[in-house]
C-alpha cells in the first residue's frame, strides 16, 4: 500500500482481556518496527523485524506482549491479560531495510483499557 | 546504546519567529531522521538526514555527523507547526532500532 496502515485506530477493552492489534507495512519494506507511546511521553521501543531473520524482542515489556510477523507482510501485536498501565498509542513502522534508509509509520492504534 | 537529547524541550513562539531545534547524539550514527507529531498523533516524516543539509519549504536541517548533532530550523513560523519535534537515530554499531530523542514542545501562537 502507499502508506503504513494500522488497525483498529482506536480500541477500549476490559482489564483482563486480550487485544489484538495488525500493521499492514508499506510493500516491500522488509524491517518493521513497534513503538509504545504513553500520553505525553516519547517514543518506547517494542519489536523489530527484518526479513526472515528472528525478530529483536528486547522491548517487550513483559511476557503478555508478543508479536507475530509472516515473511515481509502483516504484522499483529498481541496483549494477554491487558492492565490499565497498557494504555497508549501503539506505533509501527517500516523501513525498506536495516539501518540506513529512512522509515515510515502509522497513524497508530490508541488502546485504553478500563 | 546511543544516547539522543534534543533541547529545548520546550518553545513557545509568536506566528512568524524563527526557530532552531537542536539534536545531539553520542556516537557515530548510520541513519538520523526528523519528525513532526501533529495534535492527532500521526509522525510525519521531515528529513532523512544522516549528514549534510536540506531543505523543503521553510524547513530545513543541518547534520555535522563528526560533531554529533543536527539542528532543525523552522523560519516563519505557523500555527500548523505546533506539535512535538522528534530526532530519531541508528547508531553505527550493529544496533538497527531508531532511538528516539524526548522531543520538543512546540507551540506556535496566532
Amino acid at each position: 500500500g502507499a502508506g503504513v496502515s494500522q488497525s483498529p485506530s482506536n480500541k477500549v477493552t476490559e482489564k483482563g482481556k486480550d487485544v489484538e492489534l495488525r500493521c499492514d507495512p508499506i510493500s516491500g519494506h522488509t524491517a518493521l518496527y513497534w513503538y509504545r507511546q504513553r500520553l505525553g511521553q516519547g517514543l518506547e521501543f517494542l519489536i523489530y523485524f527484518q526479513g526472515n531473520s528472528a525478530p529483536d524482542k528486547s522491548g517487550l515489556p513483559s511476557d503478555r506482549f508478543s508479536a507475530e510477523r509472516t515473511g515481509e507482510s502483516v504484522s499483529t501485536l498481541t496483549i494477554q491479560r491487558t492492565q490499565q498501565e497498557d494504555s497508549a498509542v501503539y506505533l509501527c513502522a517500516s523501513s525498506l531495510g536495516a539501518g540506513s534508509y529512512g522509515y515510515t509509520f502509522g497513524s497508530g492504534t490508541r488502546l485504553t483499557v478500563v | 546504546g546511543i544516547q539522543v537529547e534534543q533541547s529545548p524541550p520546550d518553545l513557545i513562539l509568536q506566528e512568524g519567529a524563527n526557530s532552531t531545534l537542536r539534536c545531539n547524539f553520542s556516537d557515530s550514527v548510520n541513519n538520523l531522521q526528523w519528525f513532526h507529531q501533529n495534535p492527532w498523533g500521526q509522525l510525519i516524516n521531515l528529513f532523512y538526514i544522516p549528514s549534510g543539509t536540506k531543505q523543503n519549504g521553510r524547513l530545513s536541517a543541518t547534520t555535522v555527523a563528526t560533531e554529533r548533532y543536527s539542528l532543525l530550523y523552522i523560519s516563519s513560523s505557523q500555527t500548523t507547526d505546533s506539535g512535538v519535534y522528534f530526532c530519531a537515530v541508528v547508531g553505527s554499531g550493529g544496533s538497527y532500532i531508531p532511538t528516539f530523542g524526548r522531543g520538543t514542545s512546540l507551540i506556535v501562537h496566532p
